[in-house]
């Protein structure tokens, strides 16, 4: 099956920082969607973008389907972005969704 | 409701019993998607639904894994003669009807879980 793999898997920033997470993934997509899961457990989605580039505040993120890759960027990191950020998946043809291992982010004031 | 709800949030249980867990996708989503996830891991496929129908079950762990869904609405996920290593959180997922063809698929939301520990 699809293979997804995300980098760094730790990544420690102090607040105000700047970061960019990026996920590999092993064939072609139809979907893919970042999520955050807050030190809580509660996974919110922040993007779905199978191709291209979106905003929203201080995030954004881009994935060039052709290349296989996805790049989540964090501006003026607050420490309410700590916790794990996932990358998902779902190949053409099939009907599921995969999730990368994840990269946990702390941030520290 | 305004989103996924999942019960119970928590759930202790001995060895070999068995348990059921619910999920409540958001009204109208027809996709709903059941995860595993052990402590400080990722996320683990297990089955997905579309309406009542689940076309893949091949992330169900064994045998004694089983989910249904009723009315295009709330699923199951039972676990029967529970082990240790199922000891886990289960996160069940929904989004809005899928398209054929792997085209434009839809955003995912998830529930809170419910964190199964078996003693």
């Amino acid at each position: 099956g699809i293979q997804v793999e995300q980098s760094p898997p730790d990544l420690i920033l102090q607040e105000g920082a700047n970061s960019t997470l990026r996920c590999n993934f092993s064939d072609s997509v139809n979907n893919l969607q970042w999520f955050h899961q807050n030190p809580w457990g509660q996974l919110i989605n922040l993007f779905y973008i199978p191709s291209g580039t979106k905003q929203n505040g201080r995030l954004s993120a881009t994935t060039v389907a052709t290349e296989r890759y996805s790049l989540l960027y964090i501006s003026s990191s607050q420490t309410t972005d700590s916790g794990v950020y996932f990358c998902a998946v779902d190949p053409y043809n099939n009907n599921d969704m995969r999730f990368g291992a994840g990269t946990r982010l702390t941030v520290k004031p | 409701g305004a989103g996924v709800s999942q019960s119970p949030s928590n759930k202790v249980t001995e060895k070999g019993k068995d348990v059921e867990l619910r999920c409540d996708p958001i009204s109208g989503h027809t996709a709903l998607y059941w995860y595993r996830q052990r402590l400080g891991q990722g996320l683990e496929f297990l089955i997905y639904f579309q309406g009542n129908s689940a076309p893949d079950k091949s992330g169900l762990p064994s045998d004694r894994f089983s989910a249904e869904r009723t009315g295009e609405s709330v699923s199951t996920l039972t676990i029967q003669r529970t082990q240790q290593e199922d000891s886990a959180v289960y996160l069940c997922a929904s989004s809005p009807q899928k398209m054929t063809g792997g085209t434009a698929n839809e955003k995912l939301f998830f529930g809170s879980g419910t964190q199964l520990s078996v003693l």
